[in-house]
């Protein structure tokens, strides 16, 4: 099994929809990123958390928003979903602890995401 | 702020071609961290290295070797020997001790042509 689970990995929807990504972890890491990838643009990040108190805006927030249920949880959510919402979607973990701090970014399998 | 730039945007290598990946970041905190990743068609992000801003030492790890140099802001990715499986879209990554934020460049595509 994954360490980092995306659900659903594939969604239609349609413009005005509300969406929700979920992501959980097993990993035990207590940081958790949202990104979305667009051809062209890379990685973008969307929301950051660090604990399940401490949620971060990132470089396109917009039009987001976030839940950190617990600390192995954390959802995405598209309130009202437009076509430029179209993309990729990854979730991410990260260790916040000792040498492996600042460590490598663990991500699921991503969500692929089309909005008519 | 934090940018990391990829200026090539596709590379196409005949087999067994050695080719050079570039990166360039840009930060002003002395205390940082610089990642690649691999994404092969199936999607999934693979990482490949980190490095801390305070090891320079050049890396190799099989065909792959990362040549990184402070003085001009720059992580390169050599893969020596190109192979048709080495076709995917590479980035480069940057995150700064003092928020732990990850940004990452926009990616080259690489093409290893048999």
């Amino acid at each position: 099994d994954a360490d980092v689970t995306q659900t659903p990995r594939n969604r239609i929807t349609k413009t005005g929809k509300r969406i929700m990504l979920e992501c959980s972890q097993t990993k035990g890491h207590d940081r958790m990123y949202w990104y979305r990838q667009d051809p062209g643009l890379g990685l973008r990040l969307i929301y950051y958390s660090f604990d399940v108190k401490d949620i971060n805006k990132g470089e396109i927030s917009d039009g987001y928003s976030v839940s950190r249920q617990a600390q192995a949880k954390f959802s995405l959510s598209l309130e009202s979903a437009i076509p430029n919402q179209t993309a990729l979607y990854f979730c991410a973990t990260s260790r916040a602890d000792g040498a492996r701090a600042g460590g490598e970014l663990f991500f699921g399998e991503g969500s692929r995401l089309t909005v008519l | 702020a934090q940018k990391v730039t990829q200026a090539q945007t596709e590379i196409s290598v005949v087999e067994k071609e050695d080719v050079t990946l570039d990166c360039v970041y840009e930060t002003r905190d002395t205390t940082y961290y610089l990642f690649w990743y691999k994404q092969p068609p199936s999607g999934e992000l693979v990482f490949l290295i980190r490095r801390n801003s305070f090891d320079e030492q050049n890396e190799i790890s099989g065909r792959y070797s990362w040549n990184f140099q402070k003085s001009t802001s720059s992580f390169n990715f050599t893969i020596t020997a190109s192979q048709v499986v080495d076709s995917a879209v590479y980035f480069c990554a940057l995150s700064v001790k003092r928020t732990y934020k990850y940004i990452f460049g926009t990616g080259t595509r690489l093409k290893v042509l048999a």
